[in-house]
């Protein structure tokens, strides 16, 4: 049982850079979520996705681009990564239909450092 | 909209003392409220939920929480904590009809003192 994976663990980069990080789930959960962790904020939703190919803005989407052409995968990409992006990256996973009483299962986070 | 208040960010205890960490919510339709716990350098892990029926659930670890709808409230108790259940807990919101989006709040952190 994988669960939910995200990779990398860690990232180092520069700002205006590119980068993704990615997230697959060995579920087939229909939602897919991706939250930043800062310290005195919790966690943010960025994006989230109800399906294949149907994706949403979470409360921070700003500055990242999501694509879900597969169940199991939901990547987050920074087009041009900024200071202001460097976090912590959860991924994570829930079953269910669009009632809200699902746990969620999160990944162990991607840790990003944007220099 | 909802929102998710934890009233405290840290929390030290002597081992085996009891422990109360405050939530409240604030949400003007029915909710479902989660505690999840997280340990260092690990992602977050449910560690009880209250969806509907007895206001009082509670976890296989010893942790209970009680939802009272009057005070908007689900705080998180256990009678005697232990040096492993240091870690960040975060109360969580969901409500009915709302797409598994969840609000967090930010955090508390339970330091057990040996």
């Amino acid at each position: 049982d994988a669960g939910i994976t995200q990779s990398p663990r860690y990232k180092i980069t520069e700002t205006g850079r590119q980068v993704t990080l990615m997230c697959h789930q060995t579920w087939s959960h229909s939602y897919m979520f991706w939250y930043r962790q800062d310290l005195g904020h919790g966690l943010r939703l960025i994006y989230y996705s109800a399906a294949a190919d149907i994706t949403d803005k979470g409360e921070v989407p700003d500055g990242y681009v999501v694509s879900r052409s597969k169940t199991e995968n939901f990547p987050l990409t920074l087009e041009s990564a900024t200071r202001s992006q460097t976090s912590v990256y959860f991924c994570a996973s829930t079953r269910g239909q669009d009632e809200g009483n699902q746990p969620q299962h999160f990944g162990d986070g991607t840790r990003l450092s944007i220099l | 909209a909802q929102s998710v208040t934890q009233l405290d960010s840290q929390v030290p205890v002597f081992e085996e003392a009891p422990v109360e960490l405050r939530c409240n919510y604030s949400s003007s339709v029915s909710v479902y409220l989660f505690w999840y716990v997280q340990y260092p350098n690990q992602g977050l892990q449910l560690l009880l939920k209250y969806l509907s029926g007895s206001t009082l659930v509670e976890s296989i670890n010893g942790f209970e929480a009680e939802f009272n709808k009057s005070q908007t409230s689900f705080h998180l108790r256990k009678p005697s904590v232990h040096i492993s259940d240091t870690a960040e807990y975060f109360c969580a919101v969901s409500y009915s009809g709302g797409y598994q989006k969840v609000t967090f709040g930010i955090g508390t952190k339970l330091q057990v003192i040996p």
